[in-house]
């Protein structure tokens, strides 16, 4: 089980946000991803391997963490980076996703 | 350029199956580095991986549904499909489709469809 906290982060632009994912057991490997998602849209993959950002996700956005717990940090929140985030684990099936943290305009 | 589209019947009735195709494009269901994916998501709800599927054939259930699930794939028309029986409204949802590279988290999904089960 992937336990996200806070459920709710409200933040104004330019603040730094914190995203928290605590794992049930650990996550070898580490292979836990993050993705963000938008009303409306699919989910889309922005950390993967705890730490490492795909092409095209911009560097304000940072992962780390071994084990049970894993951080996204976002460094500077721009107006496009308000959105759900999912933290998942592919280490070991069934794969699973966290309950999601929203970030919200303050 | 990759894509994945998911289609099928948007309602459901209680008790009958769910039927939803994932179209691929740009790239084949056979590639042996590509695994094929459904999730789920109900409405103001969290992700659910549904199940994985190989261009063999073999699939990975998620236990919690392993009982009415069935993943197939179509590899002369490039289509990966999932079936799920005996759907109740808790089964109302947008399904998904996706796609990881081995043992990689899902890098591609589709657009998802809500598909509603109700009398």
């Amino acid at each position: 089980v992937l336990t996200q906290s806070p459920g709710t982060l409200s933040l104004s632009p330019g603040e730094r946000a914190t995203l928290s994912c605590r794992a049930s057991q650990s996550v070898n490997r580490n292979y836990l991803a993050w993705y963000q998602q938008k009303p409306g849209q699919a989910p889309r993959l922005f950390i993967y391997g705890a730490s490492s950002r795909p092409t095209g996700i911009p560097d304000r956005f940072s992962g780390s963490g071994s084990g049970t717990d894993f951080t996204l940090t976002i460094s500077r929140l721009e107006p496009e980076d308000f959105a759900v985030y999912y933290c998942q684990q592919y280490d070991s099936l069934p794969l699973t996703f966290g309950g999601g943290t929203k970030v919200e305009i303050k | 350029q990759l894509q994945l589209q998911e289609s099928g019947p948007r309602l459901v009735k209680p008790s009958e199956t769910l039927s939803l195709t994932c179209n691929v494009s740009g790239v084949s269901v056979t590639n042996t580095h590509y695994y094929w994916a459904w999730m789920r998501q109900p409405p103001g709800g969290g992700l659910e991986w549904i199940g994985t599927v190989y261009y063999t054939g073999s699939t990975y259930y998620n236990p919690s549904l392993e009982s009415r699930v069935t993943i197939s794939v179509d590899t002369t028309r490039n289509l990966f499909s999932l079936r799920l029986s005996s759907v109740t409204a808790a089964d109302t949802a947008v399904f998904y489709c996706g796609r990881h590279y081995g043992d990689d988290p899902f890098d591609v999904w589709g657009q998802g469809t809500l598909v509603t089960v109700s009398s």
